[in-house]
């Protein structure tokens, strides 16, 4: 099956900073998403992005799927970005949506 | 706004028992999923279902069943719970545009976290 890594695992930052986290994925595929998992729990879908770049507010992302990997930045961070941030890939078959693969995570702590 | 309802936010159950895990979402989604989620290991697939009374196994459907009956309501059952399912549970529903575009868009409900004694 396909392989996802995120990287860093980790990542502490000072609010203010930017970051960049990255998602690598081992085989061809035409769904990629990020997502946010607050420290409640929830996750939120940040972007659908399969190829190209989509900016919303302080967050934007990059797809090259023809290298296989995929970029979230997160500039001006802000304490409320903390939490764990997931890719997940897939590929998507007519009529059954398709099922994701998700990375494990970059855990983000963002300090005031 | 996209709405994605878990029937319990916290259960405790033991060994044995039969759990009843229900997601309902309002946004007329063909596809809903069912995940579970431990630390070190992320996210799961368990089943997942494409249309009405279709489902499909996950990577972990062992010791899992799950129910479509209606569009909008996806149900995950542990007929004999284990402590190896404490977890938390995560219900996701996605649409697909058949003939414009796949979009797959995956949202989740807010999670049911399952201790099992």
């Amino acid at each position: 099956g396909i392989q996802v890594e995120q990287s860093p695992p980790d990542l502490i930052l000072q609010e203010g900073a930017n970051s960049t986290l990255r998602c690598n994925f081992s085989d061809s595929v035409n769904n990629l998403q990020w997502f946010h998992q607050n420290p409640w729990g929830q996750l939120i879908n940040l972007f659908y992005i399969p190829s190209g770049t989509k900016q919303n507010g302080r967050l934007s992302a990059t797809t090259v799927a023809t290298e296989r990997y995929s970029l979230l930045y997160i500039s001006s961070s802000q304490t409320t970005d903390s939490g764990v941030y997931f890719c997940a890939v897939g590929k998507v078959v007519y009529n059954q949506g398709g099922k994701l693969i998700f990375g494990q995570g970059t855990e983000l702590s963002v300090k005031p | 706004d996209v709405k994605v309802t878990q029937s319990s936010r916290y259960l405790v159950k033991r060994t044995g028992e039969k759990v009843f895990l229900e997601c309902v979402q309002d946004m007329d989604h063909e596809n809903m999923f069912w995940y579970r989620q431990d630390p070190g290991l992320g996210l799961r697939l368990i089943y997942f279902s494409y249309d009405v009374k279709m489902k499909e196994k996950g990577d972990i459907p062992e010791g899992y069943s799950v129910s479509r009956e209606k569009k909008e309501r996806f149900s995950l059952i542990l007929e004999s719970t284990s402590t190896n399912q404490t977890s938390m549970y995560l219900c996701a529903s996605s649409l697909t545009l058949a003939g414009v575009q796949y979009t797959g868009e995956l949202f989740f409900g807010e999670g049911s976290r399952l201790t099992v004694l």
